[in-house]
């Protein structure tokens, strides 16, 4: 399957800053998904991203706080703003083939 | 409300033994389930998947169980070796999105 290049895998960052996760694919993919994996919980969809539109949020999920761009096929970003504590969890990007999704690496998000 | 549901948090067996990990979900409308495996600081790995108008498939020393009319699945790992130890996530698809269980960690002892 394709592969998806995440990062950065893991940052420690301030409360109220942001930080801008990106994802690469080697090869080009319609749809695009973030999903936020907090401890000991499931993986939970924040929001799929195609090319060329906005993206579509999940329930308890908002633009303001999780922008996400997609310029082209093999490209996103999340970026988790005006971070608290409650942000601290992994966050990881897939896409899908066939009827397989797949993962970038996560990364690990810590705010203090 | 969680379509997908992993019962148990973690599971530990012997080596050579099978490893059997269950999953339940509540959605009619799902119409493949995979199984992923997921080491630390590693994003998830595709294991296998069923698809919804099947009962079992199986590849190599592992084997997808599909219940449907209980709305059940499993996966079995035979022989388990210490290599397995990970965490386990199944996943259903309905429509090209994804919904994951909690995950149960599976600790193989040599």
């Amino acid at each position: 399957s394709a592969v998806i290049s995440q990062k950065p895998s893991r940052d420690i960052c301030q409360r109220g800053t942001s930080l801008t996760i990106q994802c690469q694919v080697d090869s080009q993919v319609t749809m695009m998904f973030w999903y936020r994996q907090q401890p000991g919980q499931s993986l939970t969809l924040i929001a799929t991203a195609n090319q060329g539109s906005e993206a579509t949020y999940e329930s308890g999920f908002v633009i303001d706080k999780f922008p996400i761009s997609r310029p082209n096929l093999t490209f996103s970003t999340l970026t988790v703003s005006n971070m608290s504590p409650e942000d601290s969890s992994i966050y990881l990007c897939s896409s899908t083939q066939g009827t397989e999704a797949f993962f970038g690496q996560g990364t690990r998000l810590t705010v203090v | 409300d969680q379509q997908v549901k992993q019962n148990s948090p973690s599971l530990s067996v012997q080596e050579g033994r099978i490893s059997i990990l269950n999953c339940d979900y509540t959605n009619s409308m799902f119409d493949y389930f995979l199984w992923y495996k997921k080491y630390p600081a590693e994003g998830p790995t595709f294991l296998i998947s069923i698809s919804s108008i099947k009962d079992k498939n199986e590849d190599g020393r592992f084997t997808v169980f599909l219940n449907k009319s209980a709305k059940h699945l499993s996966l079995h790992i035979v022989p388990s070796q210490p290599g397995d130890s990970a965490v386990y996530f199944c996943a259903a698809r309905n429509f090209n999105k994804f919904y994951f269980g909690s995950g149960t960690k599976l600790n193989v002892k040599p």
